[in-house]
């Protein structure tokens, strides 16, 4: 809805294409990492998680990539279909699930 | 299991005015924190507990209060609104170390 970012990078796929959302965090302490999606209207849900012990990770049809030299997050959908269309954040912590810091988030757009 | 609940779903308050946003859950988890979400921007901690009677601020705690008395319920007190409290608020709720789970929010509007 209108309350989740008014002005936030869109990202604009085919439905079909894969699609790739990318994330910059500041905190070279932070050594765990979440991406969650919101939904107009809704709460975010959680979608995956990475460790810094770790450089890639994959649930169904998502995959996580970490490069902590740069300090850079990525969440790869495969396959994206009308229903991921919503805003998705990433979100880091120092330690798993402690005072999360959120990213602004990007709108993706999934093209019928 | 209704998960983590949230009321109310809206509200509009006048300058001053003070209330109380309720958050209960029934998954017996022991950290429970609040967010504030603004246009354009993502979540902010404005204050977390990680157990009953133990509670402690996160990065924008000022204008509120909260308490924890007992597990289930974790409220989120505005002293005296304020318009920069225009916002949409989020409870949520996580067993220790593992995901969190959030609310369907509480969208304020204050005047």
């Amino acid at each position: 809805g209108e309350s989740v970012g008014l002005h936030l990078p869109t990202l604009s796929v085919q439905e079909g294409d894969n699609s790739i959302i990318n994330c910059a965090y500041s905190n070279s302490a932070s050594d765990y990492f979440i991406w969650y999606k919101q939904e107009s209207g809704k709460g975010p849900q959680f979608i995956i998680d990475i460790r810094s012990n770790m450089d890639k990770r994959q649930g169904q049809r998502v995959t996580v990539l970490l490069n902590k030299t740069v300090k850079h997050l990525s969440l790869q959908i495969a396959a994206t279909q009308p229903g991921d269309s919503a805003v998705y954040f990433c979100a880091e912590s120092q330690g798993a699930g402690n005072m999360l810091t959120f990213g602004g988030g990007t709108r993706l757009m999934v093209k019928p | 299991n209704a998960g983590v609940t949230q009321t109310p779903k809206f509200q509009v308050l006048k300058t001053g005015q003070s209330m109380t946003l309720q958050c209960a859950q029934d998954m017996n988890h022991e950290y429970m924190s609040w967010y504030r979400q603004d246009p354009g921007m993502g979540l902010r901690l404005i204050h977390y507990s990680v157990g009953a009677g133990i509670t402690d601020q996160g990065e924008v705690p000022n204008g509120y209060n909260v308490s924890r008395s007992t597990t289930e319920d974790f409220p989120l007190r505005l002293l005296s609104a304020a318009p920069s409290q225009t916002s949409v608020y989020f409870c949520a709720t996580r067993k220790w170390g593992n995901e969190q789970f959030f609310g369907p929010g509480t969208r304020l509007t204050v005047l």
